[in-house]
């Protein structure tokens, strides 16, 4: 079964730190770009961060740069999000999720198709 | 790119025609994505590149457009469609999604 498991969430003061986990099982993890989303309570989704099949291209919103960094070790299959000088504002349910791309023949798509049940990380004094 | 969706909810009845619409502030081709999200949920993805049916969706969900209008159609509405859906650009350098439509069922 292919299967994401994310952990690592928790309650952390403003300006900790945190190290989230997302477990692969059940495909080819080193075949895949892989993506952190987040759901702040009560609000929409937003996408955190992406990083290529072999770590060589990393992508963040604007409002994470310099303070998050993802990465992946494709032979323990896990992904993973480093989350330094934390806000309440990045209080949110962390989704790790899977990319997958097909060519159409001239253009690459890109979407998320398997998604962990998120791990969540509480930002408070 | 910013992306907005219309309406931000909805009420419909069983068997309707439920129509939601998707914005790109630029042209993004055909990079765009749709989810579903029930409450307490990871979201699903029901429509890549715009009109592609992923794998195992109901035939009643089907998608449209392209540069910077699409749509996202649920031909008849049944009790479990009721969640919130997310359109999404595929830029893989900078991904946004849309503020979601409530669906509710009268």
């Amino acid at each position: 079964e292919v299967q994401l498991v994310e952990s690592g969430g928790g309650l952390v003061q403003p300006g900790g730190s945190l190290r989230l986990s997302c477990a692969a099982s059940g495909f080819s993890f080193r075949n895949y770009w892989m993506t952190w989303v987040r759901q702040a309570p009560g609000k929409g989704l937003e996408w955190v961060a992406n990083i290529k099949e072999d770590g060589s291209e990393k992508y963040f919103v604007d409002s994470v740069k310099g303070r998050f960094a993802i990465s992946r070790d494709n032979v323990k299959k896990s992904l993973y999000l480093q989350m330094d000088s934390l806000r309440v504002e990045d209080t949110a349910v962390y989704y790790c999720a899977r990319v997958f791309d097909f060519w159409s023949g001239d253009h690459y798509y890109y979407y998320m198709d398997v998604w962990g049940k998120g791990t969540t990380v509480t930002v408070s004094s | 790119i910013q992306m907005t969706q219309s309406p931000s909810s909805l009420s419909a009845s069983v068997g309707d025609r439920v129509t939601i619409t998707c914005r790109a502030s630029q042209i993004i081709s055909k990079d765009l994505n749709w989810y579903q999200q029930k409450p307490g949920k990871a979201p699903n993805l029901l429509i890549y590149a715009a009109a592609k049916l992923q794998s195992g969706v109901p035939l009643r969900f089907s998608g449209s457009g392209s540069g910077t209008e699409f749509t996202l159609i649920i031909s008849s509405l049944e009790p479990g469609d009721s969640a919130t859906y997310y359109c999404q650009q595929n830029n893989i350098t900078h991904q946004t999604f849309g503020p979601g439509t409530k669906v509710e069922i009268k």
